[in-house]
């Protein structure tokens, strides 16, 4: 067990440039989501995954965010023409999908949109 | 009006001293209850989980869930100066996955 794993730690982009974040969940867990959290917040939910199948979007994730965990372990996040108020800390958590919903979270990409 | 209400702080004390972070809900169908732990630049790491009400007693922690006010704190006792960081409240209904979480309180424990 080795937690959740996300890369890259940081990334400093241009606005209008295209992003993608990877999470590597714990091994077996079947659940995995992903947060946003900016300066001084929580975290807030962003989606949600069941094995591959993608369950519940908020209504923050705009047209320009998606999301996916194509073979169900690993997910990617692409942000589409990056604009400055989409910089934040993007935080994956995984779940082994009993009932109780305890989340593990990753230390989190850090992405600054110039 | 935010789901759960939680006093940013920061809250500075000192060392040894007793530390009681809360927080406040609306959400009457919130049943699971949970503290995490923030160090800057840093991913929230799990400390307590509540199920419904009652207590939880860990080491020096004790997480205290009052459904019928809706009002859950955590006790830190004997607090260390490696105590310091952000303490996020987090909640979630029942069947739900999303977690809902407070703003966090920034702790400082003072040597």
């Amino acid at each position: 067990d080795t937690g959740v794993s996300q890369d890259p730690r940081h990334k400093i982009t241009k606005r209008g440039q295209n992003v993608t974040f990877r999470c590597d969940p714990i091994s077996e867990h079947n659940r995995l989501y992903w947060y946003r959290q900016t300066l001084g917040q929580g975290p807030e939910f962003l989606t949600y995954f069941q094995n591959e199948a993608q369950l519940e979007k908020s209504r923050l994730l705009s047209d320009r965010f998606s999301a996916e965990r194509p073979k169900g372990s690993f997910s990617t996040l692409e942000i589409q023409r990056t604009e400055q108020g989409d910089s934040a800390m993007y935080l994956c958590a995984s779940s082994p999908g009993q009932s109780k919903n305890i989340q593990y979270f990753g230390a989190g990409t850090r992405l600054s949109v110039l | 009006q935010k789901e759960v209400e939680q006093d940013p702080g920061p809250l500075s004390v000192p060392e040894g001293a007793i530390v009681s972070l809360n927080c406040t809900y609306s959400n009457s169908a919130f049943q699971y209850f949970m503290w995490y732990r923030q160090y800057s630049r840093k991913g929230p790491e799990l400390l307590m989980y509540t199920y419904s009400s009652g207590n939880k007693e860990d080491g020096r922690f004790t997480a205290q869930v009052d459904k019928s006010s809706k009002y859950i704190s955590l006790f830190i006792r004997d607090s260390q100066p490696s105590d310091s960081a952000t303490y996020l409240c987090a909640m979630s209904a029942q069947g739900a996955q999303k977690l809902v979480f407070g703003q966090g309180t920034r702790l400082t424990i003072n040597p």
